[in-house]
């Protein structure tokens, strides 16, 4: 199994322009999240989705958005980078959502 | 607002010795804490889950205690070894407002010497 699969792995953006981070996971998951990382700030959740079809906001959702459609996908999109937004990007999974959280390799972005 | 704090500064042990970890958090009755480690570079790896009614959980060198009394969490990797130095981070969730949504600390940088 591979897992979570973020890609990709890095990315430099200028402000202002778009792009979408993909996450796919081969565990047949309901439960999949977006954190994003800081030095001294932790993990803090963007948004998560229960389900196919279902997402909600997390802890810093704004200038994000998601969409839900398989299972299996669960893309973040940046419709307007922001310097602000660099950051590294986590996606996780798991089973339900007290269950344990398998997460991806992480997404390296610099906004400029 | 629901606050979770993990010492900042790293934790020096020699190797052998205990390591303890601390977790407290604020404003919050979580139904279960989860404990992560986290190398440089990679995404955190789950290591052990306890439950708001579970006081102690074990596995293997690992024992982590769960006080809603005290509202801390005390994370202990016996005989440790210079490959248990990582980062490690503990995460809440569930109980009165936390819902769906697991909330992470900071995190402590242990560090094993020879």
């Amino acid at each position: 199994n591979a897992g979570v699969t973020q890609t990709p792995k890095f990315q430099v953006l200028k402000t202002g322009q778009s792009m979408t981070l993909q996450c796919a996971q081969d565990m047949n998951h309901e439960y999949m999240s977006w954190y994003r990382q800081d030095p001294g700030m932790g993990l803090r959740l963007i948004h998560y989705s229960v389900g196919a079809g279902i997402t909600d906001q997390g802890e810093v959702p704004n200038g994000y958005n998601v969409s839900r459609s398989t299972t299996e996908d669960f893309p973040l999109r940046l419709l307007s980078a922001a310097p602000s937004q660099t950051s590294v990007y986590f996606c996780a999974s798991s089973r339900g959502t007290a269950g344990e959280l398998f997460f991806g390799e992480g997404s390296r972005l610099t906004v400029l | 607002s629901q606050k979770i704090e993990q010492n900042s500064e790293a934790l020096n042990i020699q190797e052998g010795k205990t390591a303890t970890l601390t977790c407290n958090y604020t404003n919050y009755s979580p139904a279960y804490l989860q404990w992560y480690r986290q190398d440089p570079g990679r995404g955190p790896v789950f290591l052990l889950l306890i439950r708001e009614n579970e006081k102690e959980k074990r596995k293997e060198r690992l024992k982590v205690t769960f006080d809603t009394t005290l509202k801390q969490s005390l994370f202990h990797i016996t005989a440790s070894q210079p490959a248990d130095s990582a980062t490690y981070l503990c995460a809440l969730a569930g109980g009165r407002g936390g819902g769906n949504k697991l909330t992470f600390g900071t995190g402590t940088q242990l560090k094993v010497e020879l």
